[in-house]
């Protein structure tokens, strides 16, 4: 079983629309992540969440919302997306705080034209 | 100036030789120094940890840490060709927050 999973895998969208990125872990992590890597392969945090309590990168977009349903699962919902969204998306979870190590998922390639 | 700083190479070694990593960070509160390594086209997974001062050894791998300089390095002996990918060094520093350096690409030729 993949520990962190992520769907979908690939995602091609045209500018303006509105996505989401699916992310599940079976691992019993209480925290989750999402990053962002770009061309550059600069991996940048994007949120942290950890038991309802959810940590903002400030250069984030608010166009860009994540949503957990429960403790498993973290979505990743984005708003009239822009060309400079394009990129890697990955998700991540650890233990249970911020200083463990992380677990990261496949990522999502998304291409926006 | 960045938070977290490697060179991004790319840094060529002969098989069997040691590999050298260096990574740099500008928060002196800075308390876990983690190295990730990332091949083409996959996701990051964990290398190493360390959290104090002196060497931490596991395998063909060390990790240095001194807290003083700021300077955080990995080392991998008898490099492998599959050895090669890019290194991530990554730091969580006092304001909760785990920030990476921008990685350096090693290759290890047969």
């Amino acid at each position: 079983d993949t520990a962190v999973s992520q769907t979908p895998k690939y995602l091609v969208t045209q500018m303006g629309n509105d996505k989401s990125i699916k992310c599940e872990q079976n691992l019993g992590h209480d925290t989750m992540y999402w990053y962002k890597q770009d061309s550059k392969k600069f991996l940048k945090i994007m949120f942290s969440y950890n038991n309802k309590e959810l940590i903002i990168n400030e250069t984030v977009p608010n166009r860009f919302s994540p949503k957990s349903p429960d403790k498993a699962h973290l979505n990743l919902h984005i708003n009239s997306l822009e060309l400079g969204d394009s990129a890697v998306y990955f998700c991540a979870s650890s233990p249970s705080g911020f200083r463990e190590t992380q677990y990261f998922g496949p990522g999502t390639r998304l291409l926006v034209l | 100036q960045k938070e977290v700083e490697q060179n991004s190479g790319p840094l060529s070694v002969p098989e069997g030789a040691i590999a050298s990593l260096n990574c740099t960070y500008s928060d002196r509160g800075s308390q876990s120094f983690f190295w990730y390594r990332q091949y083409s086209g996959k996701s990051p997974e964990l290398i190493m940890f360390i959290y104090s001062n002196g060497d931490k050894e596991d395998g063909r791998f060390t990790a240095q840490l001194n807290k003083a300089s700021q300077y955080v390095s990995l080392l991998i002996r008898d490099s492998q060709p599959s050895d090669s990918a890019t290194y991530l060094c990554a730091v969580f520093n006092a304001g909760n927050m785990l920030t990476f350096g921008g990685g350096t690409r090693l290759m290890v030729k047969p």
